[in-house]
Parts: structure tokens; sequence; C-alpha cells
């Protein structure tokens, strides 16, 4: 296992599709997250799953976003409707997380989405 | 609600001069912190982390960072900076609740030249 994986690595779309990103991470970690990445700004959360359990959504997560993590594997995120406001980097991370979970998260090189 | 300050939009250096670059954070309980570096198009990579412990905290690459508890400070540090040092530099805290999840900073460039 070689790390966190996201496909694709871009992604070009006409707005008003939809898009759905793909994260596989780290096998032996429960924990996984979605974070969105702006120019200039810092990863900004979006949500979290714990195993198959989607624990916490940021207000930042619209209606035309959804994510799942089936089985409590790999996770996928599906944007409707894109808008040009979406455009961003999409990051996925793991992490083992037990109890107070004081470790770090290891990224995933992410997927640059850019709607026209 | 937690939040991380990097005051320094951009940080200059010249390669073997030592580096700081500056992290405040706000969290209710116990602070974990943590430093990522980011390299053009690519993810973020873990440098190092204060959870508990000393204060000054090694990490990756040679890179430091010190935990300041009364200045709710985690500046991160090296001796002597190298030209492919230059990348984007994230500070990012969580609580020490078992819920909680990381909040960045909106980072900092740091420039190192020849």
């Amino acid at each position: 296992d070689t790390g966190v994986s996201q496909d694709p690595r871009h992604k070009i779309t006409k707005r008003g599709q939809n898009v759905t990103f793909r994260c596989d991470p780290i096998s032996e970690h429960n924990r996984l997250y979605w974070y969105r990445q702006t120019l200039g700004q810092g990863p900004e959360f979006l949500t979290y799953f714990q195993n198959e359990a989607q624990l916490e959504k940021s207000r930042l997560l619209s209606d035309r976003f959804s994510a799942e993590r089936p089985k409590g594997s790999f996770s996928t995120l599906e944007i409707q409707r894109t808008e040009q406001g979406d455009s961003a980097m999409y990051l996925c991370a793991s992490s083992l997380g037990t109890g107070g979970g004081n470790y770090g998260y290891t990224f995933g090189s992410g997927t640059r989405l850019t709607v026209v | 609600a937690q939040s991380v300050a990097q005051p320094e939009d951009q940080v200059n250096v010249a390669e073997g001069n030592p580096l700081t670059v500056k992290c405040t954070y706000s969290v209710s309980g116990n602070p974990y912190l943590f430093w990522y570096v980011q390299y053009p198009n690519r993810g973020l990579q873990f440098l190092l982390k204060y959870i508990t412990g000393d204060n000054l905290v090694k990490g990756s690459y040679g890179f430091e960072a010190e935990f300041n508890k009364s200045q709710t400070s985690f500046h991160l540090k090296k001796p002597s900076a190298l030209v492919s040092d230059s990348a984007l530099y994230f500070c990012a805290v969580r609580d020490e609740v078992g819920y909680s999840t990381l909040t960045f900073g909106k980072g900092t460039m740091l420039l190192v030249s020849p």
C-alpha cells in the first residue's frame, strides 16, 4: 500500500455536468476526509467518514455535493450540476483514528477540477 | 471554533540562513498542531506534529517547530535553508476531542534564494 490514491488527477467539465471523484485511502486507516483547496487558500474541510459512517459535513457542502464510503473502503465525492465556483483542488486524506485520534493525516495528490 | 493564522503570505530567505514560518492558533481545549508542506500540483506532505511533551518538535528534512502555549504559537523553523525547501507551508490545528478535524491556515509561501 503506497498511500492515498485519488482519481482522476485532473477533470475538466462543462458547467451543469455531474462529476465524480474517487479516493482510495491507506487500507488500515478507518477515517477518511475530503477537503477543498482554492488558489491562495488552505484546505477547507468538507466532510469525513469513520469507517462507512459519514460523521460530519461542513456548511461548504451544498446539496449538490454528496459523498459515500461503502463498506468503509474507498470513497466517492460527487458534484451535481457543477458551477464555475466549484473549480478547485479536491483533496482526500486518511488517518488511523483511535479514541483521541492524535495522528496526522496522509493526503492524496488531489483531483483538480476545472469547470468551464 | 478552532482557527489558525499564518500572518505572512510569503517568506524570503537566502540559502544557508535560518528560516522561521509563523503560526498562531485558537482552540477550546488542548491543541494538536501540525505542519504540512505542499509542492506545486501535489497533495500535502506531513512534516511534524505536536501532541504533548517537549515544546520543541523535530520533523522531516531538518525542520523543527516550537510550541508556545502562552503565546498560542507553533512556529516552524530550520537552522539552514535549502533552495529545495521552497514550497507552500501550512499550519494546522485540531482540538484534542476525538471527533475534531484538522483546520488549516491559508499557507505561507517560502522562497529560498541561492
